[in-house]
């Protein structure tokens, strides 16, 4: 059983452009979770995610982040007209419940 | 709002010592406890988690402890070695969702 696959591993845009990543959960885990880890900052929550549905997002910037975890394929977290500051390392994680979370290994994402 | 504290951010020890790190929490309302383990450019592995009920977990080499009265929890490791340095976080749920708040988590670097 593989663990969470994401990938870019790592993403350098241009400011202005749009990043995607993408994250597969385990086998048979049906939550997704995104977490961005900013310099200095920690890990924050971004969003909560199952099957065609968002549950939670209280963590995502109000404008140009979105996530989606369709019926096939994995969970994207799109970032359109990237600026400087969303330079981060962008986790997923996934879990069959709401007890054990199993994380992915990241996404860095650098914006020039 | 839930807030997590680790306190130091960096520990530098010798191989072979016994070491303790620490986690606090200011809502004590948790059903839960996480203790991660983050190699740098990597994701994160869990290495404990303590259910509300419970007063400890242990792993092999480590230990970790939880008062929730108090909103404190403890990792202990049992003779460190070098093999242990990687940055330790602490998270609890928060909400519905089991959503994670994180701490900025503890530096250690364990000498030979």
């Amino acid at each position: 059983n593989a663990g969470v696959m994401q990938n870019p591993r790592h993403l350098v845009r241009r400011r202005g452009q749009e990043a995607r990543l993408r994250c597969s959960p385990m086998k048979g885990h049906s939550h997704v979770y995104w977490y961005r880890q900013l310099p200095e900052e920690g890990l924050k929550f971004m969003v909560y995610l199952q099957k065609e549905n968002i549950i939670d997002e209280s963590g995502m910037p109000k404008e140009r982040f979105s996530a989606e975890f369709p019926k096939e394929g994995p969970s994207i977290l799109r970032i359109q007209q990237v600026v400087r500051g969303d330079s981060a390392a962008y986790f997923c994680a996934s879990s069959p419940t709401s007890d054990t979370i199993y994380f992915g290994e990241g996404s860095w994402l650098t914006v020039v | 709002k839930q807030e997590v504290t680790q306190i130091p951010a960096a520990l530098s020890v010798p191989e072979g010592e016994n070491l303790v790190l620490n986690c606090s929490f200011t809502d004590s309302a948790i059903y839960n406890l996480q203790w991660f383990r983050q190699d740098p450019g990597k994701g994160l592995t869990s290495l404990l988690l303590i259910q509300s009920s419970q007063r400890e977990q242990t792993s092999g080499r480590l230990n970790a402890s939880l008062d929730k009265s108090s909103g404190r929890s403890t990792l202990y490791i049992a003779a460190s070695q070098p093999g242990d340095s990687a940055t330790y976080l602490c998270a609890v749920p928060t909400g519905a969702n089991s959503k994670l708040t994180f701490g900025k988590g503890i530096t250690l670097s364990v000498r030979p």
